[in-house]
This record gives structure tokens, C-alpha cells and sequence, in this order.
């Protein structure tokens, strides 16, 4: 049972650059979403996806794209990097949220 | 908007009990949870609890709900060592598509 998984685990990026994050889920979930968690902060939802072909904006969109082609797969895209972009990334996968999500094990992400 | 509170900080002594509080403003929340992530790992869902309920007991966990104050706790009885982590409140509300958000955090401290 391999969850949700998050590649890379680690990543430096240099400011401008651009990179996808990626996130794959074997559990047949339509929700998928991504977060960011900085220190004090919390977590705070990026995109999400209620399925394949569908996203929606969450509370700090800017500077990142999504797309969800498969219900597997859910990547995010920085598309210049910068350096307030820095932080832990983690994808969830839910199929109904009463339940709960389930996280990856996120992607550690400094850009200098 | 929703918003989810958290205290940053709290350190218990190995066998005694721990409760972690956390507040919310958003009336219409239909589900809470409780998620511990611990270091280097993603948030791992450790109880929910429906807002029509005051009360939830699963094993050393005990989830209360004070619905009139908006006010969530999640108490560990004989917390041991391996409880050490983060804590993170988080609510459902009605107004989004499985919209949850989650509290800053709490750091659980237990000495040995």
C-alpha cells in the first residue's frame, strides 16, 4: 500500500528556475490537493482537485500551476521560482473529506 | 473567513495526561480532526469528530467539542515518549468543496 508519494524529497532551486513537484496516489481518490507549511503558519492550500480534468485555486495559488490528467497524479509546477517559495510542500488525497486526508511525506523545497 | 488556533508549544512529563486546545471561528464546520505529524513526515490523521457530538474517545485519545464556543481539545492519556510531534487542529465547513483548514500547530514536548 503505497499512499500518497511525493518526489522529490528534497530540492534547490535557484531563483527563476522552474521545476515540477510530483504526487502520486494509489487509492483511487478524486480529491487531491497541495499545501505549504512554513513555520508558524500552518498549512495552506495551494490548488486542489476534485478529479481528473478539474482544479480550483486555494488560499496561495500565485506562482503555481496544477493539473490533474489522471486521478493518479496531481503535479505541481513552480513556474520562476522564487525565493518566498521556499518550504514543505505536501500533497493529500482524500476521498471524502469527513475521513480525513492522507499526506505524502512532502518535498523540502529551498530556493536561493 | 475560517480561522483555526493553535497554541505553539507544550510539554508534558511521560504518564501524565496532555491536552492540546485549539479554537475556531467558523460556525458552520460540519467535521474536525486532529492529525500529528511527526518529524520529517507528513500529517497523518489521528481522529476526527462529527460537529453534532460533544465527545470522543478512541483508546488514550479524547477528543471534546464545545460547540457554543467553538473550542476543540484532544487529550492523550499517559503520554509516553513516541507522542512527542506536532499536533494540527483542522475543520471542514459547509461553505467549499471539501474545504478544510488547518490550525498553526502545536508542538507536544513529553520528558522522559
Amino acid at each position: 500500500n503505497a499512499g500518497v508519494t511525493q518526489t522529490p524529497k528534497f530540492q534547490v532551486l535557484k531563483t527563476g528556475q522552474s521545476m515540477t513537484l510530483q504526487c502520486a496516489q494509489d487509492m483511487n481518490h478524486e480529491y487531491m490537493s497541495w499545501y505549504r507549511q512554513d513555520p508558524g503558519m500552518g498549512l495552506r492550500l495551494i490548488h486542489y482537485s476534485v478529479g481528473a480534468g478539474i482544479t480550483d485555486q486555494g488560499e496561495v495559488p500565485n506562482g503555481y500551476n496544477v493539473s490533474r490528467s489522471t486521478t493518479e497524479d496531481f503535479p505541481l509546477r513552480l513556474l520562476s521560482a522564487a525565493p518566498s517559495q521556499t518550504s514543505v510542500y505536501f500533497c493529500a488525497s482524500g476521498e471524502g473529506t469527513n475521513y480525513g486526508y492522507t499526506f505524502g511525506s512532502g518535498t523540502r523545497l529551498t530556493v536561493v | 473567513g475560517e480561522d483555526v488556533e493553535q497554541s505553539l508549544f507544550l510539554s508534558v512529563r511521560e504518564g501524565d495526561s496532555s491536552v492540546i486546545n485549539c479554537t475556531y471561528t467558523d460556525s458552520s464546520s460540519t467535521y474536525l480532526y486532529w492529525y500529528k505529524q511527526e518529524p520529517g513526515a507528513g500529517l497523518q490523521l489521528l481522529t476526527y469528530i462529527f460537529s453534532n457530538m460533544d465527545m470522543k474517545q478512541d483508546q488514550r485519545l479524547t477528543v471534546l467539542l464545545n460547540k457554543k464556543d467553538k473550542h476543540l481539545s484532544l487529550r492523550i492519556a499517559d503520554t509516553q515518549t513516541g507522542d512527542s510531534a506536532i499536533y494540527f487542529c483542522a475543520e471542514r465547513y459547509s461553505g467549499g468543496y471539501q474545504k478544510v483548514t488547518f490550525g498553526t500547530g502545536t508542538k507536544l514536548q513529553v520528558i522522559p
